[in-house]
């Protein structure tokens, strides 16, 4: 059984540029998290997907923020016109449904410069 | 607001010297309590789910108890591999949220040989 999967692991952009983190759930997990972790923070919540359904989104995910899970599957996050307060690991989370319990890919480490 | 509190923000031990780490929080009507541990770099590792008050759970030399307001992490007889920060979550108490949750600031634990 494979874990949660992120790619890449790590992203070096010029502000400005748009990025495009990709998730791999847990193949029997129909909930999807993405959260943002700056150092010396706990995880903060950004968005969550039900199945290809998006329901529920932070105050935290400006409109330069889009996240995606088209068929339900794996997920990608775009961030456009980066800045640099967007340096952060970007964490993803899988559970299944009605279990709070979420499981945790290793991050993307995005680095704004 | 529902929060979260850790404390200490780090902890420094001696291999084999026993300590807690705390974990307060502010949401009414729990959902439950979760601990994860994180090492430097990577995603947060699930450990622990608490629902009620007086329950505990044990895995080798950690144990996580609950009551009403806090959770405690008990650390018996630490190893330096055990060094690594320790971060807790509850899901938020507001009307309509499905398994976001909030995350304290962790504690960072670092064991000495």
């Amino acid at each position: 059984d494979t874990g949660v999967s992120q790619d890449p692991r790590h992203k070096i952009t010029k502000r400005g540029q748009n990025v495009t983190f990709r998730c791999d759930p847990i193949s029997e997990h129909n909930r999807l998290y993405w959260y943002r972790q700056t150092l010396g923070q706990g995880p903060e919540f950004l968005t969550y997907f039900q199945n290809e359904a998006q329901l529920e989104k932070s105050r935290l995910l400006s409109d330069r923020f889009s996240a995606e899970r088209p068929k339900g599957s794996f997920s990608t996050l775009e961030i456009q016109r980066t800045e640099q307060g967007d340096s952060a690991m970007y964490l993803c989370a899988s559970s299944p449904a009605g279990i709070y319990e979420q499981y945790f890919g290793p991050g993307t480490r995005l680095t704004v410069t | 607001e529902d929060q979260v509190t850790q404390s200490p923000e780090a902890l420094r031990l001696q291999e084999g010297e026993s300590s807690s780490l705390n974990c307060s929080y502010t949401v009414s009507g729990l959902r439950g309590l979760f601990w994860y541990r994180q090492d430097p770099g990577k995603g947060p590792e699930f450990l622990f789910t608490l629902y009620s008050a007086g329950e505990e759970k044990e895995k080798e030399r950690l144990k996580a108890t609950l009551t009403k307001k806090e959770s405690f992490l008990h650390i018996t007889a630490p190893k330096p591999e055990d060094s690594a920060t320790y971060l807790c979550a509850v899901p938020p108490n507001y009307g309509g949220s499905q398994g976001n949750l909030i995350f304290g600031k962790g504690t960072k634990l670092s064991v000495k040989p």
